[in-house]
């Protein structure tokens, strides 16, 4: 069973909407949890990083929490813009290694 | 460009023949890693690097994969004798060796086996 596990898989959303994807993992203990933007035939980039004592950061319209309690994060995206469309990965990186536990992306398009 | 790159972007080739892909990363990081990622799914792991040093190997890297980082700079990864499940996309990605560990990822190096 995958560590971390994204819903929805894909959504479709208008543009200036808002949207939130969600994240629940079972690593533990961990050090960190990322969000990771995905565009298309390229490679993944960062778009935030919480420890564990975190509960919000930001990143301009992107939005990410967390909930050590519960092992669940989510990414809110606000007023979508095209160049929103990309998948979203989340990544936690269990305490004392690096070998980074991936979700399969949610893969979100935004429509004019 | 002070980012990951890699070379070649995108690579077709024959099943049975063998290809090798390079990555460059941020200067002053001393770790590398590959990962593969086919279509819908998150990247896997398959080596890193730390300097020059392989410390570690996933299970998905076969005997036809090879992984090499020679004098800590660039890192090359080898597939002999491709395969058609070898297709996807190759991923390098480099870190500095601190708490956060921030991965920067390439680009990337779509494989597509015939």
């Amino acid at each position: 069973k995958n560590q971390v596990e994204q819903s929805p898989q894909s959504l479709i959303i208008l543009e200036g909407k808002n949207c939130t994807l969600q994240c629940n993992y079972t690593v533990s203990p961990f050090s960190n949890l990322r969000w990771y933007k995905q565009d298309t035939g390229r490679g993944p980039v960062s778009l935030t990083i919480m420890t564990f004592s975190e509960n919000t950061k930001s990143n301009g319209r992107y939005t990410a929490t967390l909930d050590a309690d519960t092992k669940q994060s989510s990414l809110h995206i606000t007023a979508s813009q095209l160049s929103d469309s990309a998948s979203y990965i989340c990544v936690v990186t269990p305490y004392g290694n690096n070998r980074l536990a991936f979700g399969k992306g949610n893969q979100v398009v935004v429509i004019p | 460009d002070t980012g990951v790159s890699q070379d070649p972007r995108h690579k077709i080739t024959k099943r049975g023949q063998n290809v090798t892909f390079r990555c460059d990363p941020i200067s002053e990081h001393n770790r590398l890693y590959w990962y593969r990622q086919t279509l819908g799914q998150g990247p896997e792991f398959l080596t890193y690097f730390q300097n020059e040093a392989q410390l570690e190997k996933s299970r998905l890297l076969s005997d036809r994969f090879s992984a090499e980082r020679p004098k800590g700079s660039f890192s090359t990864l080898e597939i002999q004798r491709t395969e058609q499940g070898d297709s996807a996309m190759y991923l390098c990605a480099s870190s500095l060796s601190h708490n956060t560990d921030t991965q920067y990822f390439g680009p990337g190096t779509r494989l597509t086996v015939l």
